[in-house]
């Protein structure tokens, strides 16, 4: 089955402990993105990678880094969470990088909470 | 800049009444306009897509959608709103042509639906 994985969906943590996010796509697709999504705002992109070891930056990627060292994974980084990370964050990818018409698939959620 | 306003936060309808989600969007060029469904604890599916073509275009769920470059609104519409229904709505805009292909999403509007 065609599916973008997060992993953990849940987490609890406290402020400074470092924490990644793990995402993965089993399609093979070029494009990969981390949103957040808070209440009221929407989803906010905060990186995206076109291809593997091609990654920049969206509009809130401060306190975030990411890494593609391999075309199905990309990996959410917090190095010292601070309580205003608590949000939902979501995985997307999709086929190609540049091409907004491609549809773009959306892992399940991680719902993080930094105390 | 690109922007997405869903300007209804939040709609209630009756469950068989028809129903109509508003977008609007602001680009240059022209747009690439998506409209994605969030339900309760899970990640966001695609309803449909308009990129070129009719405008008026069919999604799953029985969902269509119209764009109207005049307006610069790509609303939303069900004819007839079942209790599943019941979720957030996505609008997003996409970049024609754009070396990246970002989606910038709207701020969502959440639809309520009374038995």
């Amino acid at each position: 089955e065609a599916q973008v994985t997060q992993n953990p969906r849940y987490l609890i943590t406290v402020t400074g402990k470092k924490l990644t996010v793990t995402c993965s796509q089993n399609m093979n697709h070029e494009y990969m993105s981390w949103y957040r999504q808070d209440p009221g705002l929407g989803l906010r992109q905060i990186y995206y990678s076109m291809n593997v070891e091609v990654t920049d930056k969206g509009d809130v990627p401060e306190g975030y880094k990411v890494s593609r060292k391999e075309k199905r994974n990309f990996p959410l980084i917090l190095e010292s969470p601070s309580p205003n990370q608590t949000s939902l964050y979501f995985c997307a990818s999709r086929e190609r990088g540049g091409h907004s018409t491609d549809t773009q698939y959306f892992g399940p959620g991680t719902r993080l909470t930094v105390l | 800049a690109q922007s997405v306003t869903q300007p209804d936060i939040h709609i209630t309808v009756s469950e068989g009444a028809s129903l109509e989600l508003r977008c609007n969007y602001s680009y240059g060029a022209t747009p690439y306009l998506f409209w994605y469904v969030q339900s309760p604890g899970q990640g966001l599916q695609l309803l449909l897509k308009y990129f070129s073509g009719d405008t008026l275009v069919q999604g799953i769920k029985g969902f269509e959608a119209e764009f109207k470059r005049s307006q610069s609104s790509f609303n939303l519409r069900k004819p007839s709103v079942h209790w599943s229904d019941a979720a957030e709505y996505f609008c997003a805009v996409g970049e024609y042509g754009g070396s990246q292909g970002n989606l910038i999403f709207g701020k969502g509007t959440k639809l309520s639906v009374k038995p």
